[in-house]
């Protein structure tokens, strides 16, 4: 598509519940990143894909959060047991190839998570 | 390890011209990029310098020192749609990329 698209918007859940993110990235971009940020923060980086594998996952916090990307396009972020300082806004960005210095991140507008 | 260092908030006035100070520590540099965040959106690409000196693009320029380990992003003639976050993000040897906390740029008439 023309810019990175993300669903849901906002996603409002409660404590224990499983939730999925969802990120388009732009036609053509090869690198997809995953990120959260809080209120006044930077972003934190979680995972990043090249492709359909995940070049680093290190950003992770823990075993409850796990992304995919089957097919080299869309990406899934999914969180289980959702708790209640996961509520944050999930950021996902698109690059035409991770690896290189000039590596110009495209943002989608973001997936705020509030757990109840 | 690494390290970003950017004020947290700042204020100027509209019309004027601020600096934005970015300074960090890293073992391996491949670049540095500013973007900018206004409030409730996503950050937006704004500069990269990985060669010391200045790129000016309009009414923002960017400057870098990798000896000092030190950047900054210059907004001149300031508008009130000048205010939002502006994030440092470094690309380390590996090319992953390590981003400050951003400073909040108040922008008053």
């Amino acid at each position: 598509g023309a810019g990175v698209s993300q669903t849901p918007s906002n996603k409002v859940t409660e404590k224990g519940k499983y939730v999925e993110l969802r990120c388009d990235p732009i036609s053509g971009h090869t690198a997809l990143y995953w990120y959260r940020q809080s209120l006044g923060q930077g972003p934190e980086f979680l995972i990043y894909f090249q492709g359909t594998g995940a070049a680093d996952d290190s950003g992770l916090p823990n075993d409850r959060f796990f992304a995919v990307r089957p097919e080299g396009s869309v990406s899934t972020l999914k969180i289980q047991r959702t708790e209640r300082g996961d509520s944050a806004v999930y950021l996902c960005a698109s690059s035409l190839s991770a690896g290189t210095g000039a590596n110009v991140l495209t943002f989608g507008a973001g997936s705020r998570l509030t757990v109840l | 390890g690494q390290n970003i260092d950017q004020p947290t908030e700042m204020t100027a006035t509209e019309g004027a011209i601020v600096q934005i100070n970015c300074t960090y520590q890293t073992s391996g540099f491949n670049g540095l990029f500013w973007y900018q965040q206004h409030a409730g959106e996503a950050p937006t690409f704004l500069s990269y310098n990985v060669l010391d000196g200045l790129e000016e693009k309009g009414r923002f320029s960017s400057f870098l020192s990798r000896s000092k380990g030190y950047s900054y992003l210059l907004l001149k003639e300031l508008q009130m749609k000048d205010s939002a976050s502006y994030l440092c993000v470094l690309s380390d040897s590996n090319y992953q990329l390590i981003w400050g906390a951003g400073t909040k740029l108040i922008i008053k008439p």
